[in-house]
């Protein structure tokens, strides 16, 4: 099945600097790279995701790249703020209906 | 709004105590999902429907058992619950037009086992 990794774990940065989270997946099929943001003790919600026919997709202060070739993709936070706190997962599908989970970043955002 | 919901939003039982978790969707997605999420941790996928189409996971054990019986519901039912199961329980729905889209989250039912 496929495998996504994520690093880092956590990561810690001062308000107004920029967060950069990385994921890689293994099955060369997947298509598909949301990533979603769950604040403590609620539901994941997805903040952007893109598709493998593009290579970067901007959301005002998000931003994702896709590397098809070298099988990663990364989250792009500019500007952090306080609210930005929160677990991100990225995941990967292959038109299976599935998502492939990684294993999450706790990011906080030092005001 | 349209929305998926669960209830309850928490859910006490006691060891081997068979419990009932529900999911409903106002989507009209054909997709449903049960994930099981524990602290800092990933959602783990159990199982999903493909409108009245089961599709287990490999690892889910035999004691989650699931319901869908029509488009807007889903249930997950745990047959004899053990202190391993005290978890977030998620419901998700996606369209289904693709197979790759995202998946819209309910708010969880956090169960607890005595």
């Amino acid at each position: 099945g496929e495998n996504v990794e994520q690093h880092p774990s956590t990561l810690s940065v001062q308000e107004g600097d920029s967060a950069v989270i990385k994921c890689t997946y293994s099955d060369s099929a997947s298509n598909y790279f949301p990533w979603y943001k769950q604040e403590l003790g609620k539901r994941p919600q997805l903040i952007i995701d893109i598709r493998s026919n593009v290579g970067e997709k901007k959301d005002q202060r998000i931003a994702v790249t896709l590397n098809k070739t070298a099988k990663h993709f990364s989250l792009h936070i500019t500007e952090t703020q306080p609210e930005d706190s929160a677990v991100y997962f990225c995941a990967a599908s292959k038109s299976d209906y599935k998502l492939s989970f990684g294993a999450g970043t706790t990011v906080t955002v030092r005001a | 709004d349209a929305m998926v919901i669960q209830n309850p939003r928490y859910q006490v039982t006691q060891f081997g105590k068979p419990v009932t978790l529900s999911c409903s969707q106002t989507l009209n997605h054909n997709v449903m999902y049960w994930y099981q999420q524990k602290s800092s941790q990933a959602p783990k996928l159990l199982f999903h429907y493909y409108d009245k189409d089961f599709n287990n996971e490999a690892d889910t054990p035999d004691n989650f058992q699931s319901r869908r019986p029509n488009t807007s519901f889903c249930f997950l039912d745990i047959r004899s619950p053990g202190l391993g199961d005290a978890a977030m329980y998620l419901c998700a729905t996606s369209s289904g037009a693709t197979g790759s889209e995202n998946q819209y989250f309910g708010p969880g039912t956090r169960l607890t086992v005595l």
